[in-house]
Order: C-alpha cells, then structure tokens, then sequence
C-alpha cells in the first residue's frame, strides 16, 4: 500500500518568514495530494490540493508542488502569521480504490509553531 | 455548510468494555471514514464504507468493527476495549464520483481506557 512520509515534526518560524513542509509517497499510481490544517482542538481541514496533472498550486499565501518524478510535494507558506500555528498533514490517494471512495494515506504531520 | 457530528467529545471506558462511537453527517455523502490519531502516527484509517451496509478494512482494523445501516450514520465498535485503544478518533465523509472529494472531518472523540 500506499507510504506517506512526512518532515520535520516540528517547525518554528519567525512571524513574516516561510515554512516548507516536505512529504514523500512510495505509490506511483498517487494522483491527489491534499494538505490538512488542524488547529489546538480542532478538526482537520483541507487547505490546498493538488493533483497530478499539476506541477503547483498556489492559493493566496500557500503553495503546493510536486515532483512525480521523484515522488515529492512539498507545502510552501509565505508570509507567516501567528494564526498559521498549526499541524500540518499531508495526504495521498493509495492503498487501493473501492467501489467509489477514495483512500487517503496521511503523513506523522508536521507541527508548526509562528513565533512573534 | 458540511456537518459532521460524532456522539462525544470525550468518553472513558473500562477494560473490557464495549464502545460504540457514533458518527452523522448531513450532506448526503456517499463515503464516511473513521480514523485513529496518534502523536507522531498521524491519522490511521481503521475502516471506511462507500455506501449503506457496505464496509472495507483500512490500514488498522483489529479489534474494531463498524456499521452502517443508514446513509448518514456510521459507527466505530470497540467489541472489547483494551488501554492501547486510548486515542483520539476521528470521523470523515465526502462524496463519490470520479474526481477525488475532500474529506470533512468531526470534532473527534478522546476515548480513554483505564
């Protein structure tokens, strides 16, 4: 099945600098790979997409690329402000394709922290 | 505007017990999801159904089961609750077809067994 790896952990940026978040897929056949931001005791919501027809992606101060090639796709946020704190995961379609639903591997997530 | 409810934000349990967690959504979708979230793990799929009464094994289904008997509800089952099911758990829908949807997830429920 489908292997998601996700880096780092943790990230600690200055307000107004950029945070990269790197993942990695094992599955060729991965065609969508979204991003989920879950606050402090909130629920994971998606962010940014990107499919693999797609090189980037841009919405605002966020970014997402991909490299088929090489089987990356990174998350990429300009301009960091204190309410960006948060983890961040990413995903891939793997693991197989079931009547019409869509499995999902998620990366460890990434814990982002924007200092003032 | 998606909702996605689960019957408890917090639950304790013993040793043994069965536990039922119970998940609706209100937007029709085909697809519903429960996960596990683990510090460091990330979310895990222990099962997901793509319709009424149909369900598949995710990547951790030991020692759960679901059920889904109507469109909007789906449940998790712990048949036996052990201390190493403590966790937050985590239920998702989207909707079919042939373009990837997003997932909406619950609030999560933070079940501990002593």
């Amino acid at each position: 099945g489908e292997n998601v790896e996700q880096h780092p952990s943790t990230l600690s940026v200055q307000e107004g600098d950029s945070a990269v978040i790197k993942c990695t897929y094992s599955d060729s056949a991965s065609n969508y790979f979204p991003w989920y931001k879950q606050e402090l005791g909130k629920r994971p919501q998606l962010i940014i997409d990107i499919r693999s027809n797609v090189g980037e992606k841009k919405d605002q101060r966020i970014a997402v690329t991909l490299n088929k090639t090489a089987k990356h796709f990174s998350l990429h946020i300009t301009e960091t402000q204190p309410e960006d704190s948060a983890v961040y995961f990413c995903a891939a379609i793997g693991g197989g394709f079931t009547g019409t639903a869509s499995k999902l591997t998620f990366g460890t997530g990434t814990r982002l922290q924007v200092t003032l | 505007d998606v909702k996605v409810t689960q019957s408890s934000r917090y639950l304790v349990k013993r040793t043994g017990e069965k536990v039922f967690l119970e998940c609706v959504q209100d937007m029709d979708h085909e697809n519903m999801f429960w996960y596990r979230q683990d510090p460091g793990l990330g979310l895990r799929l222990i099962y997901f159904s793509y319709d009424v009464k149909m369900k598949e094994k995710g990547d951790i289904p030991e020692g759960y089961s679901v059920s889904r008997e109507k469109k909007e509800r789906f449940s998790l089952i712990l048949e036996s609750a052990s201390t190493n099911q403590t966790s937050m758990y985590l239920c998702a829908s989207s909707y079919s077809g042939t373009m990837f949807h997003e997932q909406f997830f619950g609030p999560g429920t933070r079940l501990t067994v002593l």
